[in-house]
């Protein structure tokens, strides 16, 4: 059952244009979502995360959303750059004030920004 | 560089033979995790510790494996009797108090030959 999707294996931009990566969650407990950039042979490295209570979150040229309704949220890089290319992974857990909370992960989407 | 490290980096084994891995968290981390990601997948939940407590197993991790995290700094992750199918990266994540942005380490990447 996997309960966190990125239907997207892949997706290619070109250099300073907007990139838009989805994913799915079928788990209606999850209340934080995070998303991940990994790089072949190094570990995910944390990019910028959601609560439940949001809609939208910014950090410089990476910005969050959340449709609870839906179950999906979206990560939009602007502009693109060729360092952004790499593996991106949405991530949930459940209890955003709960110590304990394992993340599940999405199958990843390989982002290639040309240049 | 998060704070996370993890020995060795690459590990190369027979099936059969038995293999242990390091996870040195971020000192003042009192959680720890394990992950597992192999080819084409995101990384999968295998364990949590709460300080030298091990709170909760994925039903992942069979009986080959076990986890310890003595006195509650690093943690270490054995696979006895290695099979092909372990073949994978082992990941250690570990938060700070409170949040769930989990910081990942290097990983460590077996082979099962």
């Amino acid at each position: 059952d996997q309960q966190v999707k990125q239907n997207s294996p892949s997706l290619s931009v070109q250099e300073g244009r907007i990139s838009i990566l989805n994913c799915d969650y079928t788990n209606s407990m999850f209340d934080y979502f995070l998303w991940y950039k990994k790089y072949p042979a190094e570990g995910p490295t944390f990019l910028i995360s959601i609560s439940s209570i949001k809609d939208k979150n910014e950090d410089g040229r990476f910005t969050v959303f959340l449709n609870k309704s839906a179950k999906h949220l979206s990560l939009h890089i602007v502009p693109s750059q060729p360092g952004d290319s790499a593996v991106y992974f949405c991530a949930a857990s459940v209890g955003r004030e709960t110590s304990g909370s394992r993340l599940t992960f999405g199958e990843g989407t390989q982002l290639t920004v040309n240049p | 560089d998060t704070g996370v490290s993890q020995n060795p980096r690459h590990k190369i084994t027979k099936r059969g033979q038995n293999v242990t891995f390091r996870c040195d968290p971020i000192s003042e981390h009192n959680r720890l995790y394990w992950y597992r990601q192999t080819l084409g997948q995101g990384p999968e939940f295998l364990t949590y510790f709460q300080n030298e407590a091990q709170l909760e197993k994925s039903r992942l991790l069979s009986d080959r494996f076990s986890a310890e995290r003595p006195k509650g700094s690093f943690s270490t992750l054995e696979i006895q009797r290695t099979e092909q199918g372990d073949s994978a990266m082992y990941l250690c994540a570990s938060p700070p108090g409170g949040y769930n942005e989990q910081f990942f380490g290097p990983g460590t990447r077996l082979t099962v030959l």
